[in-house]
């Protein structure tokens, strides 16, 4: 079993849509919950980051962290076709430094 | 801020040979990773550096990958000789150090390699 799962996709959904976007993960000692966002031929950029559980609001993306299931996702809100990337979930323990990826997810918003 | 920097964007090489890779960090930031990117394995990490200094370089797959960062604004990552499995994105990331055990990680465009 890997540490970080994640569905690959692809996720094809229409313009204003809500996406639901999930990971899993093996660790009980992730304290760090990041979305990263990568578009084609691009580097991950960060979305937003959590600290254990609970949930995070910004903007269009909110992000929910239950760590009794070991379950954490990103809901995105009236999804553009500006939107459209791969989401990769990363987690870190409280040392903080070495970030463990998920695989990504690629997501298409259709105009 | 130019953000991170690498070069080359694309590399092309045949089997056998040495490939260098260059990144430049975000001015500032302490830390500096090496990541690689492939469809199979997603992104996984090579080796961070602390201050220049190599801190966990549990990931890079073996002896024939070696990383240095000779100073705060460079750093390479150099396999020798190169493999067909060598194929990936290589990705360089560099964070500051807020006092906190979080830094945000601040990717750079990669580097496309392949090895013939």
């Amino acid at each position: 079993q890997k540490e970080v799962e994640q569905d690959p996709g692809p996720l094809s959904v229409p313009e204003g849509a809500i996406v639901s976007l999930n990971c899993t993960y093996s660790n009980s000692a992730f304290q760090y919950f990041m979305w990263y966002r990568q578009y084609s031929r691009k580097g991950p950029e960060l979305l937003m980051y959590t600290y254990s559980s609970g949930n995070k609001e910004d903007g269009r993306f909110t992000a929910q962290v239950d760590k009794s299931s070991k379950y954490i996702s990103l809901f995105i809100r009236d999804s553009q076709p500006s939107d459209s990337a791969t989401y990769l979930c990363a987690m870190s323990d409280n040392y903080g430094q070495n970030f463990v990826f998920g695989p990504g997810t690629r997501l298409s918003v259709l105009p | 801020d130019a953000g991170v920097i690498q070069s080359p964007r694309h590399e092309v090489t045949e089997m056998g040979q040495e490939v260098t890779l260059r990144c430049k960090p975000i001015s500032g930031h302490d830390y500096l990773f090496w990541y690689r990117q492939t469809m199979m394995r997603g992104l996984e990490l090579l080796i961070y550096f602390n201050n220049n200094v190599p801190i966990d370089d549990s990931g890079m797959p073996e002896d024939r990958f070696s990383a240095k960062m000779p100073n705060a604004s460079f750093s390479t990552l150099k396999i020798q000789p190169s493999e067909p499995r060598d194929s990936a994105v290589y990705f360089c990331a560099s964070s500051p150090f807020t006092g906190g055990p979080y830094n945000e990680q601040f990717f750079g465009p990669g580097t496309r390699l392949t090895v013939l």
